[in-house]
């Protein structure tokens, strides 16, 4: 059974503090992605990642930074915490292989609260 | 890079079949379309993938005209369990410029006895 599993359900960080959120996938797959999720806005795409120490630039890549250092680890990492990073982040991972994109496998979720 | 419009509600009684319409004029030669269903307090769960004409696997189908400028998921004798958020998403591989993922806002459908 595939599993995408997230370091935490809920996170409260205060202004300025240094966030990392976890993302683990125990597939063997090759890509992995951070979105965060608002209301009224869907899903966007903030880092891809398509193999170890391998990154993109998704749609709102400002103020975030990932880290890739082992294949079944994606790490999103909030230099600086603003409240308006408050938000649902939902991490995914997916097969890369040609042709479209494959279905993404998505975690529960980090619903981050900036104080 | 693909933009989608999808209705922002649908509203539905059990058992009937739903059609969602997902705009998309901008998609690229290489874009395939994807749907995903969201229940609340979740991450989006994958639906359906096509390119063209019509996809269909046990629990929807996809039509996708010959223009591919929108595309319609049908969801057969829904049920309540079926309400969620549904999202359209247009895109391709990474290639040399970069990605191409563009998620649509979904659309949030309720049904009712």
């Amino acid at each position: 059974d595939v599993k995408v599993t997230q370091s935490s359900r809920y996170l409260v960080k205060r202004t300025g503090e240094k966030v990392f959120l976890e993302c683990v996938q125990d597939m063997d797959h090759e890509n992995m992605f951070w979105y965060r999720q608002d209301p009224g806005l869907g899903l966007r795409l903030i880092y891809f990642s398509y193999d170890v120490k391998m990154k993109e630039k998704g749609d709102i890549p400002e103020g975030y930074s990932v880290s890739r250092e082992k294949k079944e680890r994606f790490s999103l990492i909030l230099e600086s915490a603003s409240t308006n990073q408050t938000s649902m982040y939902l991490c995914a991972s997916s097969l890369r292989t040609s042709g479209s994109w494959n279905e993404q496998f998505f975690g529960p979720g980090t619903r981050l609260t900036v104080l | 890079l693909a933009k989608t419009t999808q209705p922002i509600s649908m509203d539905s009684y059990e058992g009937q079949e739903v059609n969602i319409t997902c705009s998309h004029n901008n998609i690229a030669t290489n874009d395939y379309i994807t749907w995903y269903q969201q229940f609340p307090s979740q991450g989006p769960r994958f639906i359906i993938q096509g390119y063209k004409t019509k996809v269909t696997n046990e629990v929807a189908s996809l039509f996708i005209p010959a223009d591919r400028k929108s595309s319609t998921l049908s969801l057969p004798r829904v049920s309540l369990s079926d309400t969620a958020v549904y999202y359209c998403l247009v895109g391709d591989r990474p290639s040399n410029s970069g990605y191409a993922l563009n998620f649509g806002k979904g659309t949030s459908l309720l049904v009712t006895p």
